[in-house]
């Protein structure tokens, strides 16, 4: 069965500093891979997904991340944060055959400092 | 365009009473269905996803049920709630096909008193 590991659950970063939230997977197949934000008490938005192609995939809010097969890792990274990401961000894998499930990590809440 | 509803968006039920939460998309036809459930530190907990009317899978052994009646409506259900049922139920859709993203609904808060 697939899983997803999120390894940091909070991550406090000064305003205008670089970012890197992790996660990895664990699938036997291939596997589709996103990244989605979640602002409080509010439901999830897309950020940026990985199909096929480059492995390097930029999103909104000047988000991107890089998936690596061989290390099974989706690192989302961001050059320079603003106090408006603070958020929760959740990484999440779906099959690309079999089923329907979609999985999602455990999330990390990301804390921009002034 | 396609909209998700979910309703209602807080509600506060005690221990041992049913439970009835909906969710309906629009704009779109045959969805896949989700529902999750986000629980402090324990990120996004898939419960149950659907890919037709009346086909349901189940995650995770639990004191919920659920069920899709029409094609773009999702109910979640509990005959007796318990205290552990607390959290944020989320319901979502993704169109059909492998590796479309997910479209979520607002959430509901249930608090189990």
């Amino acid at each position: 069965a697939q899983s997803v590991t999120q390894l940091d659950s909070q991550v406090p970063v000064f305003e205008e500093a670089p970012v890197e939230l992790r996660c990895n997977y664990s699938s036997s197949v291939s596997v589709y891979l996103f990244w989605y934000v979640q602002y409080p008490n509010q439901g999830l938005q897309l950020l940026l997904k990985y199909l096929s192609g480059s492995t390097l995939v930029k999103g909104i809010n000047g988000f991107e991340a890089e998936f690596n097969k061989s290390q099974t890792s989706f690192h989302l990274r961001k050059p320079s944060v603003h106090i408006s990401d603070t958020a929760e961000y959740f990484c999440a894998v779906s099959m690309d055959s079999g089923t329907y499930k979609y999985i999602f990590g455990t999330g990390t809440r990301l804390k921009v400092l002034a | 365009s396609q909209t998700i509803h979910q309703w209602p968006a807080t509600l506060v039920q005690p221990v041992g009473s049913p439970l009835s939460l909906e969710c309906t998309v629009e704009g779109t036809s045959n969805p896949n269905l989700y529902w999750y459930r986000q629980a402090a530190g324990r990120g996004l907990q898939l419960l149950f996803y659907s890919v037709g009317i009346g086909q349901i899978s189940s995650e995770v052994p639990q004191n919920l049920s659920a069920s899709r009646p029409q094609d773009r409506q999702f109910i979640l259900s509990s005959k007796k709630l318990l205290l552990s049922d607390s959290g944020f139920y989320l319901c979502a859709w993704r169109p059909q096909g492998f590796g479309t993203e997910a479209f979520f609904g607002q959430g509901t808060r249930l608090t189990v008193v």
